[in-house]
């Protein structure tokens, strides 16, 4: 079926240091998402993007977060600065459309350490 | 407050015993799916189940809308299923989804 890709799958980084983390969404979606999950605790929203533009996001996404899709290539989530509480595993999503009915495809995740 | 609720939090098993596990909404939904978690965090999609009841596999799915709950039934379970199932929801048509904190299942052999 339809694949999410994400790399990396698992970054150790210095906090306060930038990281990037890609997404390949499935090829014919429109609708991305970033999903947190730190660990031993339930996965949250962090936000959606549709057309160049963020569409929605929580209050997890702060403003050291920030994402785009630069010429329909991955769609990246940038941390710039990272801090400890940033050590989670990050789910990108993507789907055709919004609305009933429309899956949402889910990567497998990147594991973020900040140390 | 929490929106999903999963049961049970924990679940042990003997290889071939049946599972059920269950999720239970706080507000009207949309459409919800399970997902299962390996171990190691990457997240596998199992049903897309807006309503009725879904099978694949040894696994099958049940979700009644109006009454805001679902289950997610394992027969014959096997070590290899164990892990975390997650269940999540949506309300409306921004596909923005709310987790569950899960039931970790550990089938013994």
């Amino acid at each position: 079926g339809p694949k999410v890709l994400q790399i990396p799958s698992h970054q150790i980084i210095d906090m306060g240091q930038m990281v990037t983390l890609n997404c390949d969404p499935v090829s014919n979606h429109l609708y991305f998402y970033w999903y947190k999950q730190i660990l031993g605790q339930q996965m949250e929203f962090l936000v959606n993007f549709y057309n160049g533009k963020v569409m929605e996001k929580s209050k997890l996404f702060k403003d050291q977060f920030s994402v785009e899709r630069p010429d329909g290539s991955y769609f990246t989530l940038k941390i710039q600065p990272t801090a400890l509480e940033d050590s989670a595993v990050y789910f990108c999503a993507s789907s055709i459309q919004q609305g009933a009915g429309n899956t949402l495809y889910f990567g497998e995740g990147s594991r973020l350490i900040v140390v | 407050g929490q929106q999903v609720q999963q049961s049970p939090a924990s679940l042990v098993l003997q290889e071939g015993e049946n599972a059920e596990l269950q999720c239970n909404f706080s507000t009207s939904l949309n459409s919800m799916q399970w997902f299962y978690q390996r171990p190691g965090g990457s997240l596998v999609s199992l049903f897309y189940n807006p309503s009725g009841t879904k099978h694949s596999g040894r696994l099958t799915s049940t979700t009644v809308i109006k009454e805001r709950r679902s289950s997610l039934h394992i027969s014959s379970s096997q070590t290899t299923d164990s892990g975390t199932y997650l269940c999540a929801f949506d309300r409306n048509s921004n596909n923005r989804i709310f987790f569950g904190d899960g039931t970790q299942l550990v089938v013994k052999p």
